[in-house]
């Protein structure tokens, strides 16, 4: 397999543009998690999937942010519109074991 | 969940074994030891888990003392590759004998620099 796949790697925007990042997760895989790393406030989760549900969404950070699984193999976080603050790394894992989770490569997103 | 104390930063000579400690004295029974490292410009990857007994995989043994309130990674042969942050994290487990609900991802302290130095 693959292993998660996300896109783009890197993503330079400006303030108030709509961001769309892409994540494929390991097939069979029934979870799917996106997570957001920034120095200040390392690795936060911001949402998570099971069987294309959202389960838990306390994470994101306000209602600019948005995510989507329409099928197994495939999720959307959006966010729109965008800020500086909200330059960071995006990762999505996806696991079949709830804490045993693959991480994608991440999408740096810059926001200025 | 119980919480983890680690140290910020380490440092070990390639070829060694490098031992990484972890704190979790409030640990609950239900509760596992997940290790998880990043390296620079990665995503995290999965190590090695366990509840109660030692712990062993192709990249690292996990020892947990017997009154669970602290544990200690091994990579028996650390290469510069290892070098990365390695968090230690404590949950209740997510697998089938788990039937607690309102799961959740996973909460990331600030880890151990791990430099392996040549």
């Amino acid at each position: 397999d693959a292993g998660v796949i996300q896109s783009p790697r890197h993503e330079v925007t400006e303030m108030g543009q709509e961001v769309t990042l892409r994540c494929k997760p390991i097939s069979g895989h029934d979870y799917l998690f996106w997570y957001r790393q920034t120095m200040m406030r390392g690795l936060e989760l911001l949402i998570y999937f099971n069987n294309n549900v959202p389960i838990d969404d306390s994470g994101m950070p306000e209602d600019r942010f948005s995510a989507k699984m329409p099928n197994a193999s495939f999720s959307t976080l959006k966010i729109q519109p965008s800020e500086p603050r909200d330059s960071a790394v995006y990762f999505c894992a996806s696991s079949l074991v709830r804490y045993e989770q693959y991480f994608g490569p991440g999408t740096r997103l810059t926001v200025t | 969940d119980a919480k983890t104390t680690q140290p910020p930063s380490m440092d070990c000579a390639e070829g060694r074994a490098a031992n990484l400690p972890c704190n979790h004295s409030t640990i609950s029974g239900n509760e596992y030891v997940y290790w998880y490292r990043q390296i620079h410009s990665q995503g995290p990857q999965y190590i090695i888990h366990g509840l109660k007994n030692n712990e062993t995989n192709e990249m690292a043994s996990l020892i947990i003392t017997e009154d669970r309130k602290s544990s200690t990674l091994i990579l028996p042969h650390a290469t510069l590759r290892d070098t990365a942050v390695y968090y230690c994290i404590v949950r209740v487990a997510g697998w089938i004998e788990y039937s607690g609900g309102g799961a959740d991802g996973l909460t990331f302290g600030k880890g151990t620099h791990l430099i392996i130095q040549p």
